[in-house]
């Protein structure tokens, strides 16, 4: 079975741009979680989402930054006209329900 | 979302036992203690969790204060591989509530 699958690992945009960063998650998980790790600094929480459903947005930035989870295919975490704030590795995790979350290796985003 | 406190950093020598402590006070009776740890340039890993008993698995033990106030984590022979940040996490255990991590405790292993 194989673990949560993000891609690209590595993603590099012009100030202005868009990025979308996708996650796959491990069979039979319909719990997708969305992290953002700055350089530094600690893991903190963006969204969660179950399938076509987001259920907590609270650490989402409430411009710019979308997240979805549709009934088929990947999650995807889209930031438009990203700055370079926006610099960052961007982490997945998925679970059933009420189990531990697994994660992937996340998405490293620069913006030049 | 109740808080935990972990030393920033903590160091071991390979082959020899590592606890690692975590105070969570505040705890609730419905907060499970989950930990987490994060080796270099990858993820998240979950390492274990629990409620009220001590417990076990093939990564660890983790042993539960009986007030829940405190837990501790013990690898018990540490390696150059268990170099990672610790984290501590209290969660509730209802459908797919995130994890809120905090700082976490740097351990480092010296061969």
């Amino acid at each position: 079975n194989a673990g949560v699958m993000q891609n690209p690992r590595h993603l590099v945009r012009r100030r202005g741009q868009e990025a979308r960063l996708r996650c796959s998650p491990m069979k039979g998980h319909s719990h997708v979680y969305w992290y953002r790790q700055l350089p530094e600094e600690g893991l903190k929480f963006m969204v969660y989402l179950q399938k076509e459903n987001i259920i907590d947005e609270s650490g989402m930035p409430k411009e710019r930054f979308s997240a979805e989870f549709p009934k088929e295919g990947p999650s995807i975490l889209r930031i438009q006209q990203v700055v370079r704030g926006d610099s960052a590795a961007y982490f997945c995790a998925s679970s059933p329900r009420n189990s531990p979350l697994h994660f992937g290796n996340g998405t490293r985003l620069t913006v030049t | 979302d109740a808080k935990t406190t972990q030393p920033n950093s903590m160091e071991s020598n390979e082959e020899e036992p590592v606890h690692l402590p975590c105070n969570h006070s505040t705890i609730s009776g419905t907060d499970y203690i989950h930990w987490y740890r994060q080796l270099p340039s990858q993820g998240p890993e979950y390492v274990i969790h629990g409620l009220t008993s001590n417990v076990n698995n093939r990564m660890a033990s983790l042993a539960i204060a009986e007030d829940r106030k405190s837990s501790t984590l013990i690898l018990h022979r540490a390696t150059l591989r268990d170099a990672a940040v610790y984290y501590c996490i209290l969660r509730k255990e209802t459908s797919g509530s995130r994890l809120t991590f905090g700082e976490g405790t740097q351990l480092t292993v010296n061969p």
